[in-house]
Formats: C-alpha cells, structure tokens, sequence
C-alpha cells in the first residue's frame, strides 16, 4: 500500500522543539522527504532521507527514520513564528513511475508567542 | 525560468465550463508533475510526464481530464466540464529524472474554484 499518515495540527511555543511525525507502509521505500508549505505557496524541499539511514541533521531540522516500524519524525528546534506552516511528508518507491511521490495529508504547525 | 511557474493563479469558473491550466516547468527539466490539493487533503497525484509522454495517468480522476506536454517543456492540464467537487489547488512540479532523489520543485499552484 501507499498510505502515508501524518496528525492534522501541532501547536508549540517559540522556542521550543517541534516533533512531526509520520507513518507509511510501504517497506520498499527508498527516499523519504519533508517538504514545508507556507500560506499561497507551492512545496518546498525541506530535506530527505535515505532509507538505509536512521538519522540526518541539517542546522536546525532533525529527521530521525525508524524502517521497522516505518516512522518517520521531523524535529525543528528553536522553533521560530516563521516555521509555521504546513509539513508534508512523502516517499518514493522503486519501480512503476520511477520517481513518484507518495505525500501524507501534511500537519499544519502553528508556533505562539 | 529560474522556478517552476504556473499560471493563472486564481481560476473561478462556472460548473460545466472548461478550464486550462499551464505549467512551465525548470528549463532543462524531464520530468513533470500534476498534482491536486483539496481543501483539508494531502496532495493527489494525478499525471506524470517523461518528456512529451505520460507513462503514469493513473491519478487522473475521470475522462474530463486531460494533460498533454509539448516540447519537453510546457504541460497544460485541461479539466472539461468541470464540477464543484474539482476545486482545489492544482500544483505543477519538475525535476530532473536523475536527481529525482532530490525531491521535485513545485510551482506556487493554480487555485481553481468551480461555482
């Protein structure tokens, strides 16, 4: 299957850390992403994992993959007024279209004062 | 163009009219992507272009629609007697094939609302 599952809403204070997390269910999974989308805008790439990996630090995200329990969490720390916005996850499986994107429903972060 | 672009960026229409919406993708990009997001939903993937051709239509939801590309680069999305149930953003991304690893680059979407 193809389903990619994320919780609708997260609200954190400034400066604190946000936890994002996603679950999906296809094992052959090879790339998964976090993409950030703000208010009238497309999706950007945020960072992505390969799946033979646990862990990726880029400056302030964290993305920490468990395969055997197909989990996939995004950390921000220092949360600023400016991450929120809406997170997708999403994953790419090998063969058919060779690079399609499967993405969760996405969590919308609101960070308060 | 330096982003993906995609145009018009707002669209109301009136229920059994038709729409086109266009999308130029990253010059020099292959690959090309239609995807729809409705309100309170993830992204739906509806069709995907290999240069002019569309190996995967899988996503598309009925006949009346309908995507071609021309020149490897421009894609239009045209929905024909378009219904209430299709409004919803429409995003356009394009990637090279072989950094396809890198995610896709989307464009700012079209907003299309059927009245």
């Amino acid at each position: 299957g193809e389903d990619v599952e994320q919780s609708l809403f997260l609200s954190v204070r400034e400066g604190d850390s946000s936890v994002i997390n996603c679950t999906y269910t296809d094992s052959s999974s090879t790339y998964l992403y976090w993409y950030k989308q703000e208010p009238g805008a497309g999706l950007q790439l945020l960072t992505y994992i390969f799946s033979n990996m646990d862990m990726k630090q880029d400056q302030r995200l964290t993305v920490l993959l468990n395969k055997k329990d197909k989990h996939l969490s995004l950390r921000i720390a220092d949360t600023q007024t400016g991450d929120s916005a809406i997170y997708f996850c999403a994953e790419s499986i090998p063969g058919g279209t060779a690079s399609k994107l499967t993405f969760g429903t996405g969590t919308r972060l609101q960070v308060t004062l | 163009g330096a982003g993906v672009s995609q145009s018009p960026s707002n669209k109301v229409t009136e229920k059994g009219k038709d729409v086109e919406l266009r999308c130029d993708p990253i010059s020099g990009h292959t690959a090309l992507y239609w995807y729809r997001q409705s309100l309170g939903q993830g992204l739906e993937f509806l069709i995907y272009f290999q240069g002019n051709s569309a190996p995967d239509k899988s996503g598309l939801p009925s006949d009346r629609f309908s995507a071609e590309r021309t020149g490897g680069s421009v894609s239009t999305l045209t929905i024909q007697r378009t219904q209430q149930e299709d409004s919803a953003v429409y995003l356009c991304a394009s990637s090279f094939v072989s950094q396809v690893n890198y995610g896709y680059t989307f464009g700012s979407g079209t907003r299309l609302t059927v009245v």
